[in-house]
């Protein structure tokens, strides 16, 4: 099993652009998030889903839309990226509820100039 | 609110020393308690959980306690070695939200020679 896999690892982008990030797993997990992770502010959860073609906001969704159309697939979109974008994307998947272990990819490193 | 605070923010030791992370929560019901080794450009990486009724749970030279009772975690990590650098994350899940999780901000470890 690969695990989870998202990509690109690096992107630089120029303010206003859009793109998708991808993350992929390959374990039938049900559930899906993706989190960004700044210095000094933790892991927080921008979106999550419970199944294909369920979705929801986490804690902070601005600017960001997700969709869920297959069980293995949870791409993140930017619409229109700001500098206050710039941080480290996380994709986790894990099978059910919160007490289920939840395993992370290995991150995209988002800069936005 | 949910709230999880880990101390100490950072801590640097000697290889071959021992030391001992803190988590303190206010997240309840309680579910279950799970701490995640973060190495520099990883993503977080599961290494124990525990439940309500469990004190103790061990992975190798990792050791962690819970006190449900007072809401303390520690992670104490023996014989340290400098692949023990990196960063470490408290996560709390409650009974009630079904699939949010509680992070913390982590504790960043630095091993020297």
């Amino acid at each position: 099993n690969a695990g989870v896999t998202q990509t690109p690892k690096f992107q630089v982008l120029k303010t206003g652009q859009s793109m998708t990030l991808q993350c992929a797993q390959d374990m039938n997990h049900e559930y899906m998030s993706w989190y960004r992770q700044d210095p000094g502010m933790g892991l927080r959860l921008i979106h999550y889903s419970v199944g294909a073609g369920i979705t929801d906001q986490g804690e902070v969704p601005n600017g960001y839309n997700v969709s869920r159309s297959t069980t293995e697939d949870f791409p993140l979109r930017l619409l229109s990226a700001a500098p206050s974008q710039t941080s480290v994307y996380f994709c986790a998947s894990r099978n059910g509820l919160a007490g289920a272990g939840q395993f992370f990819g290995p991150g995209t490193r988002l800069t936005v100039l | 609110k949910n709230q999880v605070e880990q101390s100490p923010q950072s801590l640097i030791i000697l290889e071959g020393k021992n030391c001992t992370l803190q988590c303190n929560y206010t997240v309840s019901p309680f579910s279950n308690l799970r701490w995640y080794k973060q190495d520099t450009g990883r993503g977080p990486v599961s290494l124990t959980i525990m439940t309500f009724s469990e004190n103790t749970k061990s992975n190798g030279r990792y050791t962690a306690t819970l006190d449900a009772d007072t809401k303390q975690s520690s992670l104490h990590i023996t014989a340290s070695q400098l692949s023990d650098s990196a960063s470490y994350i408290c996560v709390v899940s409650d009974q009630n939200s079904g699939y949010a999780l509680n992070f913390g901000k982590g504790t960043s470890l630095l091993v020297t020679p």
